[in-house]
């Protein structure tokens, strides 16, 4: 079975520039989680889709992003005006059911690098 | 709240070494706790997890106990390979919620 694919895998863009960022999740995973991880800190969640809806996006920085799933497949991450802040890597997660104890499955992230 | 904390790195080992990498959590409620690992170039594989206390989980020579009472769950290999050199992440995944909480990461190198 194909994993969680993420695209692009780098992306380097200007300040005040606008970035797409796309994940395909495994197949038939209802369940879609954005992560970020900032220069080697910890990763973080930022949100959490079940099919189309989002369940929880309490970790999402502010409104210069912007996360869809339409039709509860892929979903994209969209960032405008990109600051200088949101250089990091951008994983994305997916995983069939809910609960403690499911783990989730990772794709390889996007390096996102703001100049 | 939810957090976990492991042990800074980088660490470099010998080929053949014992390896602890020390994590601890905080957690409302009864978490679910997991090790990552990125292998350069790689996203995150799920190493290993136990779902409850006293819980071993245990994979590729990897093991770690889930410790309640000192709330740890370090994680061991009694002899590294240099293809085990890669990012160790530490997470927990509270059941009052569905989002993990990661530790920052600990970078191995094992040199021949």
């Amino acid at each position: 079975e194909a994993g969680v694919t993420q695209f692009p895998s780098h992306s380097v863009i200007e300040k005040g520039q606008t970035v797409t960022l796309r994940c395909d999740p495994i197949s038939g995973h209802d369940n879609l989680y954005w992560y970020r991880r900032v220069m080697g800190k910890e990763i973080k969640f930022l949100l959490h889709f079940v099919k189309e809806s989002k369940q929880d996006e309490s970790g999402m920085p502010n409104n210069r992003f912007l996360a869809e799933r339409t039709g509860g497949t892929y979903s994209t991450l969209k960032v405008q005006p990109a600051e200088l802040e949101d250089s990091g890597v951008y994983f994305c997660a997916s995983s069939q059911g809910q609960g403690a104890g499911q783990p989730q499955h990772f794709g390889d992230g996007t390096r996102l690098s703001i100049l | 709240g939810n957090s976990v904390t492991q042990m800074e790195g980088p660490v470099t080992l010998s080929e053949e070494a014992f390896l602890t990498i020390n994590c601890t959590y905080t957690a409302t409620g009864y978490p679910s706790l997991f090790w990552y690992v990125q292998y350069p170039g790689e996203g995150l594989q799920l190493l290993l997890k136990a779902t409850k206390a006293d819980d071993k989980g245990s994979n590729k020579g990897f093991e770690a106990t889930y410790r309640k009472e000192t709330t740890s769950f370090h994680l061991e290999k009694g002899s590294v390979q240099v293809s085990d050199s890669a990012v160790y992440f530490c997470a927990l995944s509270a059941n009052t919620g569905n989002q993990f909480y990661f530790g920052t990461g600990t970078s191995l190198t094992v040199i021949p």
